[in-house]
């Protein structure tokens, strides 16, 4: 099936720094790409999403493009805040033509004043 | 307000108990969910539910049980043959079709064995 791979974390940064979260996958066919976060005691909520080659998703300052030739989708935000502390997680369509997700790892970003 | 609630926000299991971990939808989607995440890990899919009354198992089902009696509801029982059911357990809904597979979560359950 299909699957993606993250960074590995923990990430820390300091406030106003650029941070970037690689996501690659793997997948048959044209999935739609998804970004959750996380905050921390808390359920997964949408940041963003892609659903075709070449499309960028943005929310909250952050942005990723969905790059079929480098089969990735990473994440990047210019100036992080010290509330973007959270666990971040890249997710795909589990299958061609299948409507359940297959979620990543998980990465743990946490940005100090 | 539209959205997935679930209860209670804590749970405590004795051995040899099971428990039952609540999941309400008001976003009229078909597809619901069951996630494990423990920490610093993913989230493993335990069951899912495309329709009303059907349900399938998913990658870690065994020791857990679901039923799928009204469209708003998908109820999780953690058995006794759940050996280690310390976890943050999370349920999630989408529409049910390619296409439009956006997941929708609701805040979790933490279960933790006395």
């Amino acid at each position: 099936g299909n699957s993606v791979t993250q960074m590995e974390g923990p990430v820390t940064l300091s406030e106003e720094a650029f941070l970037t979260i690689n996501c690659t996958y793997t997948a048959t066919g044209y999935p739609s790409l998804f970004w959750y976060v996380q905050y921390p005691g808390e359920g997964l909520q949408l940041l963003l999403k892609a659903t075709k080659a070449d499309d960028k998703g943005s929310n909250k300052g952050f942005e990723a493009t969905y790059r079929k030739e480098t089969t990735s989708f990473h994440l990047e935000k210019g100036s992080v805040q010290v509330s973007d502390s959270a666990v971040y997680f890249c997710a795909l369509s589990r299958e061609s033509n299948d409507y359940k997700l297959s979620f990543g790892a998980g990465t743990t970003v946490t940005v100090r004043a | 307000d539209g959205g997935i609630t679930q209860s209670p926000k804590y749970l405590f299991r004795k051995e040899g108990q099971n428990v039952t971990l609540s999941c309400e939808q008001n976003l009229n989607h078909d597809a619901m969910y069951w996630y494990r995440q423990d920490p610093g890990q993913g989230l493993r899919l335990i069951y899912y539910s495309q329709i009303v009354n059907d349900f399938q198992k998913g990658d870690i089902a065994e020791g857990y049980s679901v039923s799928r009696e009204k469209k708003e509801s998908f109820p999780l029982t953690v058995t006794s043959a759940q050996k280690n059911p310390t976890a943050f357990y999370l349920c999630a809904s989408s529409p049910g079709t390619w296409g439009r597979e956006t997941q929708y979560f609701g805040p979790g359950t933490r279960l933790l064995v006395l």
